[in-house]
């Protein structure tokens, strides 16, 4: 099976920098992805790591170190708009397959 | 154009009624999702369906029934529902996503909040 662990809350103030940990555990391994949900909204794509490092887009960053099965995801510049919930999820095998997501981190951005 | 329609947006609904949940998608995704989610929790997988087939269910009770008419529909038909099954309905897609690197990324819809009474 597969379990991942990441933060429940977190608040930062507009315009600093925060970081989002998951950690994971499953039976196999092929990428890390991180969503966006705003309250009654969709989740929406952020980012994918299927190999170690770091991945950027724009203020957004994701990084992934497999050896640790820990990844994170970097917001900088943090607008007000940022505040909503964020899923890692795990990928597990290839193909048209589901995936398994964490529980979310809802994130406040305070003034 | 990267959209995931749903409809209805909103659903209300009796213990007794047939309703059904659709979506669509013109990505030429090969592969598409149903999901439940509950206040304050992740999504969870209910069915997938991976050209046109249903490939996963994670034992969901009979009382839901999707359907999958071509590559761009899917339906979620509902009946006999209990109060415990509203909750937000969403659905997704992707394509076929078959190598390591692929990203598989699930373009999800705006989901159907339903209420059961």
């Amino acid at each position: 099976g597969q379990s991942l662990e990441q933060p429940s809350e977190v608040t930062a103030v507009e315009g600093a920098i925060v970081q989002i940990n998951c950690t994971y555990q499953t039976s196999g391994f092929y990428g890390l992805s991180w969503y966006q949900q705003h309250d009654g909204g969709a989740p929406t794509f952020l980012s994918y790591n299927g190999l170690d490092g770091l991945e950027e887009t724009g203020r957004f960053s994701s990084f992934l170190s497999r050896s640790d099965s820990y990844g994170y995801l970097l917001l900088q510049e943090l607008q007000m708009k940022d505040s909503a919930s964020y899923f890692c999820a795990v990928r597990a095998v290839s193909g048209n397959t589901p995936l398994v997501f964490g529980k979310g981190t809802r994130l406040s951005v305070i003034a | 154009d990267t959209e995931v329609t749903q409809t209805p947006k909103h659903l209300v609904m009796g213990m007794t009624n047939k309703k059904s949940l659709k979506c669509e998608q013109h990505m030429g995704h090969r592969a598409m999702y149903w999901y439940k989610q509950k206040a304050k929790k992740p999504p969870e997988l209910m069915f997938v369906y991976s050209y046109e087939k249903l490939s996963i269910n994670e034992s969901v009770p009979s009382r839901f029934s999707p359907e999958c008419p071509n590559s761009s529909l899917l339906n979620l038909h509902l009946h006999a529902l209990q109060p415990e099954d509203s909750a937000l309905y969403l659905c997704a897609s992707s394509q076929d996503g078959d190598s390591f690197i692929a990203k598989n990324i699930q373009y999800f819809g705006a989901g159907t909040r339903l209420s059961v009474l």
